[in-house]
């Protein structure tokens, strides 16, 4: 079973919908959580850390449910700009050594 | 303010030959991890070094790989000798203490 699994979608959405997915961790004992994204041919890029309480980043929501080892994130009135593929990511430590990358969820967001 | 550095952005070479990649990481982090990419695989941590020390090496595929840190703002990753199935995008990372910062990778090419 892989640590970290996402949906790959691909989710398209019209500008201005609302978007949501989730990923699975396998491993309980997991502490520190985050969302990178990754464009076309780019390098990863940290979007947010995920805390047990949930946290915004303006139009981006994420989630924490720990009970059912998930994540999820939310992005709200979505923008052309916002077309990427997202990585879900796990840590077992406190800070982020040894991170564990989900596959990415793809997401498209059409004019 | 500089990213994290990597050379070159592109390498092609011949099964058989010796790779280098170069990596500078940010000034003042003390981490710094190499990834190598692909859609196989994902994205998988080769090796970490803290404080210029090799941490955890355990994603290092085999003897063919190395890696060296002889100061806080140069590492390598050596590939001797190279293979096809090491054809990937490596991306070096690095990190103070939270969040990793992902330079914009080398994408090998081996013949």
């Amino acid at each position: 079973r892989k640590e970290v699994e996402q949906d790959p979608g691909p989710f398209n959405v019209p500008e201005g919908a609302t978007v949501a997915f989730n990923c699975t961790y396998s491993n309980s004992a997991s502490q520190s959580f985050f969302w990178y994204r990754q464009d076309c041919r780019k390098e990863p890029k940290l979007l947010m850390s995920v805390y047990s309480s949930g946290n915004e980043d303006g139009r981006f929501t994420a989630q924490l449910n720990r009970a059912s080892q998930y994540i999820s994130l939310l992005i709200r009135d979505s923008k052309l700009s916002d077309s990427a593929t997202y990585l879900c990511v796990v840590s077992l430590s406190s800070n982020d050594y040894k991170l564990s990358f989900g596959a990415g969820t793809t997401v498209t967001v059409r004019a | 303010d500089a990213g994290v550095i990597q050379s070159p952005r592109h390498e092609v070479t011949e099964m058989g030959q010796e790779v280098t990649l170069r990596c500078k990481p940010i000034s003042g982090h003390n981490s710094l991890f190499w990834y190598r990419q692909t859609m196989m695989r994902g994205l998988e941590l080769l090796i970490y070094f803290n404080n210029n020390v090799p941490i955890d090496d355990s994603g290092m595929p085999e003897d063919r790989f190395s890696a060296k840190m002889p100061n806080a703002s140069f590492s390598t990753l050596k590939i001797q000798p190279s293979e096809p199935r090491d054809s990937a995008v490596y991306f070096c990372a690095s990190s103070s203490g939270w969040g990793q910062y992902f330079g914009p990778g080398t994408r090998l090419t081996v013949l």
